[in-house]
């Protein structure tokens, strides 16, 4: 039943290390996004794809690549991980033009 | 750049008090602001407004827009422990970026 569902919940690695969060929505949006929220909770935009196009990539590392091989799924795939990389990744879908719905988060911790 | 400011930052009231949040903008191609709620996980939807001057309520909850001043405010009346949380103010351009506040954390006591 869960709207938009991200795996995993948790992510601990090393620097260096490669890693993705899978993301998936079944509510039949056209808009998917992942924003990245901060230790002091300032939620920023990274990507947005709309019908698995990408329309918004704000100035992120090209060391995070996302993939979105159907309107329904949008994957992040981040290499050479960084200890500022540690955050909370949301997913979020939306219809064109309506209120975004975010998942549950993946908190990701670089040591 | 476009940027979206509230206040406060955090605020602690005791149950039964009405608290106001406020949120303001600059943002072209504004398209619609947005509240939504967090508390331990994933932000939850509270209002969408796209016209100026017309209340959104549910509840105790309740939000209008003001696009002459470039602001929102959000209502909370009688507050409960359980709405303490972070209340997100978001603005949607017509690029179809959101565009965040930092945020107010509201602590209601009992």
């Amino acid at each position: 039943d869960t709207a938009v569902s991200q795996t995993p919940k948790y992510l601990v690695t090393q620097m260096g290390n490669d890693k993705s969060i899978k993301c998936e929505q079944n509510l039949g949006h056209d808009t998917m996004y992942w924003y990245k929220q901060d230790s002091k909770k300032f939620l920023k935009i990274m990507f947005s794809y709309n019908n698995k196009e990408l329309i918004i990539n704000e100035t992120v590392p090209n060391r995070f690549s996302p993939k979105s091989p159907d309107k329904a799924h949008l994957n992040l795939h981040i290499n050479s991980l960084e200890l500022g990389d540690s955050a909370v990744y949301f997913c979020a879908s939306s219809l064109t033009r309506t209120e975004a719905f975010f998942g549950q988060g993946t908190r990701l911790t670089v040591v | 750049e476009d940027k979206v400011v509230q206040s406060p930052l955090s605020l602690v009231v005791h149950e039964g008090d009405t608290v106001t949040l406020n949120c303001s903008y600059e943002v072209t191609n504004f398209r619609s602001l947005l509240w939504y709620k967090q508390e331990k996980k994933a932000p939850t939807f509270l209002f969408m407004l796209t016209s100026s001057g017309i209340e959104k309520k549910s509840g105790r909850l309740s939000s209008i827009l003001d696009k002459k001043e470039l602001s929102s405010i959000l209502n909370i009346t009688a507050t409960q422990t359980g709405d303490s949380a972070i209340y997100l103010c978001a603005v949607a351009s017509n690029t179809g970026k959101l565009i965040f506040g930092q945020g107010t954390t509201l602590q209601v006591k009992p």
